[in-house]
């Protein structure tokens, strides 16, 4: 069974709307984390939460928020899409905000049109 | 600000060859480094890590890497390739203190060959 649940897996998005991106892991971790691959850039690190508590933003662009409902949820609401912001999204968990490896979930592809 | 250099974009090996994936990083204090892997239309799967101790260290599926702290490197060794390595490597560093992260290379796309 998938440990990271990342969905939608594909989404296709218009310039100028709003989507959500879903989260959940069930590794029982405190930390976790979004990053972004996109063509023109290697996977980049956006946010990390631990225990629901935003740590660190390395994104430039307030359209990018992380939503934490639960412990083991981290969503990603984007809003006024640009075609930019085409890439694939990979949410991923660790034990505890600085130790440990990163897991990663298996990513949802955003294209926006 | 750390940084990882994977110089090599793509590298084609026939299968039973060893292979080497070289990783260079760039980072101030003791790196804790890793190396993952990505197969089409997959996640990253974490093939092994380095905290400390010995330098080299193994990983899954017959993969090892060593540290050089000399040379700033972490390359990624297997004796003997299959066709299901075929996938992208990614090389990355960990920052510590309180901009904690995983900084990545740019990945290495690995073609194996019958």
């Amino acid at each position: 069974d998938p440990k990271i649940i990342q969905k939608p897996k594909y989404l296709v998005a218009v310039t100028g709307s709003e989507k959500i991106l879903i989260c959940e892991q069930y590794l029982g971790h405190n930390a976790m984390y979004w990053y972004r691959q996109s063509a023109k850039k290697p996977l980049e690190f956006m946010f990390s939460y631990s225990y629901q508590k935003l740590m660190d933003n390395q994104t430039a662009s307030s359209r990018f928020q992380p939503q934490s409902s639960k412990k083991n949820h981290l969503d990603l609401q984007i809003t006024a899409l640009k075609p930019d912001d085409s890439a694939t999204y990979f949410c991923a968990s660790s034990q505890e905000w600085g130790g440990g490896e990163q897991y990663f979930g298996p990513g949802t592809r955003l294209t926006v049109l | 600000a750390q940084s990882v250099t994977q110089p090599d974009a793509r590298v084609t090996v026939s299968e039973g060859a060893s292979l080497q994936l070289r990783c260079k990083y760039s980072y101030s204090a003791t790196p804790y480094l890793f190396w993952y892997v990505q197969y089409p239309r997959q996640g990253l799967q974490l093939l092994l890590k380095y905290y400390s101790g010995d330098p080299v260290v193994q990983g899954v599926n017959g993969f090892e890497a060593e540290f050089s702290k000399s040379n700033s490197s972490f390359h990624l060794r297997k004796a003997s390739v299959h066709w299901s390595d075929s996938a992208v490597y990614f090389c990355a560093v960990k920052s510590g203190g309180s901009n904690y992260k995983l900084t990545f290379g740019k990945g290495t796309l690995l073609t194996v060959t019958p």
